[in-house]
């Protein structure tokens, strides 16, 4: 059982560059949901989406996109990457309302 | 608005000695409560979640108390040890929504 798979696990991009991080479950979850981590401790939430063709904002949405075209994938987007967004970014899923995030394993991206 | 608040860190605590990381949460409704850990490089694991009022819930020796009396959900271990080193985090799940809330995060760090 995979559960939630993040690719890359880590990642150096030049500041300005366009870059995609992937996300993928295979527990039909419904929700799915964005998060950084910075310092090892807080996290912030990006965008969700309650259910495959939905997204919203999160707490710290600005330089980032989502999409939800499908129920398993939610990859987020940083447009021009600048090196405030160097954080670790982790992918979330939840069955429904009131249940438990199952979390990926996290990718560790570096914007010099 | 739906929060949650965690004691800071660190907490630093001899191996055997008894633990309690409080955590307090405002919410309408009946949310569900859950204490996640995180392991150095790891991402989140749920630890273990009450879903109403006087439910407790428990796992690995862990243990937290759903009380709606005062809004708290402390974690409790009786005797900890060099493996417990983590960061853990409080969390709810509103009954209407999908959204987790989350607490700042509290680092744990045993000594032997």
């Amino acid at each position: 059982i995979a559960g939630i798979t993040q690719a890359p696990t880590s990642q150096i991009l030049a500041a300005g560059r366009r870059m995609t991080l992937r996300c993928t479950q295979d527990m039909r979850h419904n929700a799915m949901y964005w998060y950084r981590q910075d310092l090892g401790l807080g996290l912030r939430l990006i965008h969700y989406s309650n259910t495959a063709g939905t997204t919203g904002k999160g707490e710290v949405p600005d330089g980032y996109s989502v999409s939800r075209a499908n129920t398993d994938d939610f990859p987020l987007t940083l447009a021009s990457a600048v090196p405030s967004q160097t954080s670790v970014y982790f992918c979330a899923s939840s069955a429904g309302r009131g249940t438990e995030a199952f979390f990926g394993q996290g990718t560790r991206l570096t914007v010099v | 608005g739906n929060s949650v608040t965690q004691m800071e860190g660190p907490v630093t605590l001899s191996e055997e000695a008894f633990l309690t990381i409080n955590c307090t949460y405002t919410a309408t409704g009946y949310p569900s409560l859950f204490w996640y850990v995180q392991y150095p490089g790891e991402g989140l694991q749920l630890l273990l979640k009450a879903t109403k009022a006087d439910d407790k819930g428990s796992n690995k020796g862990f243990e937290a108390t759903y009380r709606k009396e005062t809004t708290s959900f402390h974690l409790e271990k009786g005797s900890v040890q060099v493996s417990d080193s983590a960061v853990y985090f409080c969390a709810l799940i509103s009954d209407s929504n999908y959204q987790l809330i989350w607490g700042a995060g509290t680092k744990l760090i045993i000594k032997p």
